[in-house]
């Protein structure tokens, strides 16, 4: 799987919208970009997922570069329960896509 | 419906100790992995099973480290002659036919004294 590099940590004000970049320069065609948060002391929590094209769900936007060396992971309206760490991970599609190779990702702190 | 789930949450062993962590994931999924996070870390991979087979264990630290799934279902971590480095959480996550994606359970905290 693909390295992927984050900045270890981003400050947020409540409200405004927090832009988590992630670097994924070595990503194969087949690899998809995923986001997970984890709060502390819980297990990783799946956020959304993208191949080329931005995606949208209730939680977050993801913003691909075209050339998919980089992606963005926005939250619209950041509120303190977003302060978590969130992960960038690359790897393929499918059920026999087998491991993910977590970094140390980008803590998040969302202040008030 | 239930997600996966991890017993015990905690458990506190003595080094040499030999310990079982289980993990119970969500019903019809055919993928497990296995993850160990160190604080302040990312989770680290262990192993991956599709089925009751382990399709990639080249996670595992050492022979003291084995996991099983022998019926397709519920996995169970087995650590042998604990040490101390051992100490760390343990993440398991399933995921389903079709998907990558992994849905974590809430992971057993084991401290090896």
């Amino acid at each position: 799987d693909a390295k992927t590099t984050q900045p270890p940590s981003m400050d947020c004000a409540e409200g405004r919208a927090a832009n988590l970049p992630c670097n994924h320069s070595t990503i194969s065609g087949n690899e998809y970009v995923y986001w997970y948060r984890q709060i502390h002391s819980q297990g990783p929590q799946y956020i959304i997922h993208g191949l080329k094209n931005n995606e949208t769900n209730e939680m977050a936007s993801l913003i691909i570069t075209e050339d998919r060396k980089s992606s963005t992971l926005i939250l619209p309206h950041a509120t303190l329960r977003d302060t978590a760490v969130y992960y960038c991970i690359v790897r393929a599609f499918g059920t026999n896509a087998g491991k993910s190779t977590f970094g140390d990702g980008t803590t998040l702190t969302v202040k008030p | 419906g239930a997600g996966v789930s991890q017993t015990p949450s905690n458990k506190v062993t003595e080094k040499g100790k030999y310990v079982e962590l289980r993990c119970d994931p969500i019903s019809g999924h055919t993928a497990l992995y296995w993850y160990r996070q160190s604080l302040g870390q990312g989770p680290e991979f262990l192993i991956y099973f599709q089925g009751t087979g382990a399709a990639d264990d080249s996670g595992l630290p050492n022979d003291r480290f084995f996991a099983v799934r022998p019926e397709g279902s519920v996995s169970t971590l087995k650590i042998q002659r604990t040490e101390r480095g051992d100490s760390a959480m343990y993440l398991c996550a399933s995921s389903s036919t079709g998907s990558s994606e992994q849905f974590f359970g809430p992971g057993t905290r084991l401290t090896v004294l």
